[in-house]
């Protein structure tokens, strides 16, 4: 059984990094997509963007030049960054396996990640 | 504003069948496969349907979904108590080069 599970701070400072990574366990991490998705405190889901099986990426055009997605085949993980952040990111983040239709199977619990001073 | 439109909300009674819409446009759904999502309180959202009409293994046939046009549509029948939760439709919009979800639609069951 294929599970995900989110690490990283859950408090961030307004114009800081947050950083996050996703840790893959009962399966390979080669031959899917790997997306992060958030959504905003009694909010909808909004996609960040995805890590490819050919090594490419692809963002949310909203966030495109705050974010970067990569991966570690090594320890079958990948992480999201995302720079610059102010209280707008404020979000439950969740890291997601994409099989390749733009659905995803697999999903974390998600992360609350807090933008505050 | 979601590119995708949902109804924000909507009840029906225990056993019952209920449909919601998922709306969107000729560079989203038009053209690409939907997806549809539950997420209970406190929890992960769940993949229910893939690619318009598939179900995940495990995901009971009361689920069925359907795409027509720049619609889609997510079906529940037998309603139960354990449905309540709050549905996402998703898809790929090729105009804007990104994953798009619907606002959501809450399912009261009572």
């Amino acid at each position: 059984q294929v599970q995900l599970q989110e690490s990283g701070p859950g408090l961030v400072k307004p114009s800081e990094t947050l950083s996050l990574t996703c840790t893959v366990s009962g399966g390979s991490i080669s031959n899917y997509f790997w997306d992060w998705v958030r959504q905003s405190p009694g909010k909808g889901l909004e996609w960040i963007g995805y890590f490819s099986p050919s090594g490419t990426t692809n963002y949310n055009p909203s966030l495109q030049s705050r974010v970067t997605i990569s991966l570690d085949m090594s320890r079958n993980q990948f992480s999201l960054r995302l720079t610059s952040v102010t209280a707008a990111d404020t979000a439950l983040y969740f890291c997601a396996r994409d099989y390749g239709g733009h659905a995803f199977d697999y999903w974390g619990q998600g992360i609350l990640v807090t933008v505050s001073s | 504003q979601s590119v995708l439109t949902q109804p924000p909300s909507l009840s029906a009674a225990p056993g019952q069948k209920v449909t919601i819409s998922c709306s969107g446009s000729t560079s989203n759904i038009g053209k690409n496969y939907v997806s549809w999502y539950q997420q209970l309180p406190g929890t992960a959202p769940k993949l229910l349907i893939y690619d318009n009409n598939r179900r995940p293994s495990g995901i009971p046939d009361r689920f069925s979904g359907s795409k027509s046009g720049t619609s889609a549509t997510l079906g529940i029948t037998g309603l139960q108590t354990g449905d309540e939760a709050d549905y996402f439709c998703g898809t790929w919009d090729s105009r804007l080069s990104a994953v798009i979800f619907g606002g959501g639609t809450k399912l009261t069951v009572l």
